[in-house]
Parts: C-alpha cells; structure tokens; sequence
C-alpha cells in the first residue's frame, strides 16, 4: 500500500535551534517525495522536492530509500518557519498526491 | 503567477442542504482535484478530474459527486450535507502529462454543516 507516515502531530523548538520533521514513506517502485508548507492563513504551497536536491529557506531533505524516508532539516530554526508541514508522495500510476497528517512546527523565541 | 481561486471562503450549512464548493484555475492546467483537510487526518482526496468532462474517485469519494464542464473549473457538490463532512475543502491543480506531481492549491473552503 502506498502511505506517508508523519509521526509527530507537533513540533515545538526554540529559534536557533535544529529542526527535524520526520516523513516515512511506503511505495513500491522509485518514489517521487513533496514537502509542503502551509502558513498561518495562507494556502498549501509547495516547499521542496527531492528530485530538485535545493535548500529552500534554508530547509533540505534527502532521500534515504534504504530507510524509505524523506525527512526535512533546518540547522536553525526562526520563527517563521511555524507552520504546518506535509509530507506528500506522488503515485504516478494513480495520478494523485498522497499527503501525510502532517507536523505542526512551533519556533518560540 | 499561478492562480487558483475557491469561491467562498467559509460556508455555514444546515444538514440535508445541498451544497456547491467552486474552484476555478487560471493556468491552463488539465488536473483538478478536491481533498478535504482534516487535523490529524492531513489531506485526503475526494475526486480528481483529469481534463473536462473526466472524473475519477479518490480515496473518500462516499457522499460527494464533482462537475468538470469546463477546463478551469472544478465543482465539488454535497447531495445532502452531513455534519461528518465539516471540514476544510482544497482544491488544487496540476499540469497533466507533466513528470512531476507539483500541485497547485486554493485558500481553502471551510464548511460547517449544522
């Protein structure tokens, strides 16, 4: 079956510090892996992808496929960077987007 | 810019209404999808259409029916509103053919039903 599994509903860190949002994956084949990023009051938009291998706002995320994971990294986290974040995985075959329950990141200052 | 606009915001029903959620897209894109966006649960698609007049069921399609008459616009109806489908509504869309699964999405559509 195909499934993202993100295993912490919130995340709360003080600014400066590192940040890690776990994503697992299941899918049979080479998977295509999404984060997405949803701001207070704002629409889900896309953060980064692993094809691309880019750090946006400081953010990466690699693919471990012998671990079938896609987490996101920040090494210092501000406080911007609250939000809600998703972890998505593209099934080609299906032709649809499947989301993770996503984490809520909380940077105090 | 890519634009994807959901017609109202926030929608307050009572059960048993019939309701119409409106999405239109600006960019000449041939995917549409609804999700519904529901805390702890994340996103979950409801239907997707490919191009006009194409619809397939997502993964929680019971109690919901779409409309794709025309390519930029996506309709989501609620036959008979139920206070279970008080939710957060996203509609999105995406390129169709292309290589990658970057999707496109709304501000949101929250419904109460009552």
């Amino acid at each position: 079956a195909q499934r993202v599994t993100q295993p912490e509903k919130l995340l709360s860190v003080f600014k400066g510090a590192p940040v890690e949002l776990k994503c697992n994956y299941s899918y049979s084949g080479s998977p295509e892996l999404f984060w997405y990023v949803q701001y207070s009051r704002q629409r889900l938009q896309l953060l980064l992808r692993h094809i691309s291998r880019e750090s946006i706002k400081g953010f990466t995320a690699d693919l471990n496929k012998g671990e079938t994971s896609f987490h996101l990294k920040k090494p210092f986290a501000q406080e911007e960077d609250s939000a809600m974040y998703y972890c998505a995985l593209w099934s080609g075959g299906y032709n649809k987007l499947i989301f993770g329950a996503g984490t809520r990141l909380a940077v105090h200052p | 810019d890519v634009k994807v606009t959901q017609s109202s915001r926030y929608l307050v029903k009572r059960t048993g209404e019939k309701v119409f959620l409106e999405c239109v897209q600006d960019m000449d894109h041939e995917n549409m999808f609804w999700y519904r966006q529901d805390p702890g649960l994340g996103l979950r698609l409801i239907y997707f259409s490919y191009d006009v007049k194409m619809k397939e069921k997502g993964d929680i399609p019971e109690g919901y029916s779409v409309s794709r008459e025309k390519k930029e616009r996506f309709s989501l109806i609620l036959e008979s509103a139920s206070t279970n489908q008080t939710s957060m509504y996203l509609c999105a869309s995406r390129i169709g053919g292309a290589l990658t699964g970057e999707l496109f999405f709304g501000e949101g559509s929250r419904l109460t039903v009552l």
